[in-house]
Order: C-alpha cells, then sequence, then structure tokens
C-alpha cells in the first residue's frame, strides 16, 4: 500500500458545484497533515493545514479522521480559479527526523 | 513576507556536465528538501537536510546526486553528470520546525538535452 494515496482525477465539476476530495496515509504515526495546491508548472503552496478537530477557510473545509486514516478536503462553490491540482501531505517522525510524504495530486476543473 | 528562492529558473545544459542547483531558504528554518517534478507528473522527494546532514534520501538521489549548506544560507543540488531523465523542475523546500508546513521554491527548470 502506497504511504499516501489521492485519486488522480481529473474532477471536472460546474462552477458553483460543491466538490470532496480524500487523501488516505499508511503510517498511523503521522502527526501532521495539510493540503497543497499545485498550478500548472508552479510550485506547491500550501492551502490549509488539517487539524484533529476539523478547519474551516471560507470555501474549504479540511477533515481528519484517525480511526480510518483519512483527510478530506471540501470545496464550496468552486470558482474557475479553483482550477489545479490538490496534494495531500503527511508528515511524521520517522528515526529522529522529520519524514514528508506527497500523494499524487488530485486535479480539479472548474468549468464554466 | 520571507520566502525560498531558487536560482537559476531555467538552466540548459548538455548530458554528461555538472550542474548545480541553488536555493536559499528562509533564514530560521531547519529543514532543508530538495524534489523533482517531471513534466505532467507527481512531485517526486529526493533528499532532506537537517543538522548539516543528509536525514533521508529517495531511490532517485543516487551517486550521481549530492548535496550542501556551504554557508547556512545557501543550500545546493549539485548532479554531476547529467542524464536525458534528469529533465524535471526542481524544487527546493523548507520547514522550520517538526511538523510544521514546508515552503516550496519557485523551482529551477532543467532541461537536459
Amino acid at each position: 500500500r502506497k504511504e499516501v494515496e489521492q485519486d488522480p482525477g481529473p474532477f471536472n465539476v460546474p462552477e458553483g458545484a460543491t466538490v470532496a476530495f480524500n487523501c488516505t496515509y499508511s503510517n498511523s504515526a503521522s502527526q501532521s497533515f495539510f493540503w497543497y495546491r499545485q498550478d500548472c508548472r508552479k510550485e506547491p503552496k500550501l492551502l490549509m493545514s488539517v487539524y484533529s478537530s476539523g478547519n474551516e477557510d471560507g470555501r474549504f473545509t479540511a477533515q481528519l479522521n484517525r480511526a480510518s486514516q483519512y483527510i478530506s478536503l471540501l470545496i464550496r462553490d468552486s470558482k474557475l480559479s479553483d482550477s489545479a491540482t490538490y496534494l495531500c501531505v503527511v508528515n511524521y517522525r520517522s528515526g529522529g527526523y522529520q519524514k514528508v510524504t506527497f500523494g499524487t495530486g488530485t486535479k480539479l476543473q472548474v468549468i464554466p | 513576507e520571507p520566502e525560498v528562492t531558487q536560482t537559476p529558473s531555467h538552466q540548459v545544459t548538455q548530458m554528461g556536465q555538472e550542474v548545480i542547483l541553488r536555493c536559499v531558504p528562509i533564514s530560521n528554518h531547519l529543514y532543508f528538501y530538495w524534489y523533482r517534478q517531471i513534466l505532467g507528473q507527481k512531485v517526486e522527494f529526493l533528499v532532506s537536510f537537517y543538522n548539516n546532514e543528509i536525514s533521508e534520501k529517495s531511490e532517485i538521489f543516487d551517486d550521481q546526486f549530492s548535496v550542501e549548506r556551504p554557508d547556512g544560507s545557501n543550500f545546493t543540488l549539485k548532479i554531476r553528470s547529467t542524464k536525458l531523465e534528469d529533465s524535471a523542475m526542481y524544487f527546493c523546500a523548507s520547514m522550520s520546525g517538526a511538523g510544521n508546513e514546508q515552503f516550496f521554491g519557485p523551482g529551477t527548470r532543467l532541461t537536459v538535452l
């Protein structure tokens, strides 16, 4: 099983739609979780951290389910500018250092 | 706002040549990373660096690759003898502390001819 798995998509959704992505991770000792956004030919940029209690930032909601080892990202009222690849990132401590693992990314295309 | 910078933005080289990709991480950060991304593919981990030494490296990071933090500000990735398949976008990232988010530089596009 891959350390961090995401559905690669693409998810094609109309403007205004709600879309959700899931990401599963294999290491139960994982400590911190993030969603990054990557535009074509650009660097990944932090979208939001994911906290145990769940967190919201405007139209974006992130949730963590430690029991089932997945995190989710919900985007409400999709905008054309939300079109990007969304990367799930999981950190854990391994042998005295921090291991950072990226998912393969989920591509979102918001259609007019 | 502090940011990670990378130079050059684009490097073109001949197969077999050595290249050095440069990064200046955010100044108070402690963890440093190199990733690569072949066009249209996923972000791939190359190496992590902490406390002046490599903490982890991937299978991609073979003997042709090396990293250095020579002066407390720069963080470099050297590819000794480039191959065609090394053509990719190379991203540097830094992290302030354990479990925190990474900040990425804008990347260096390496083209090997």
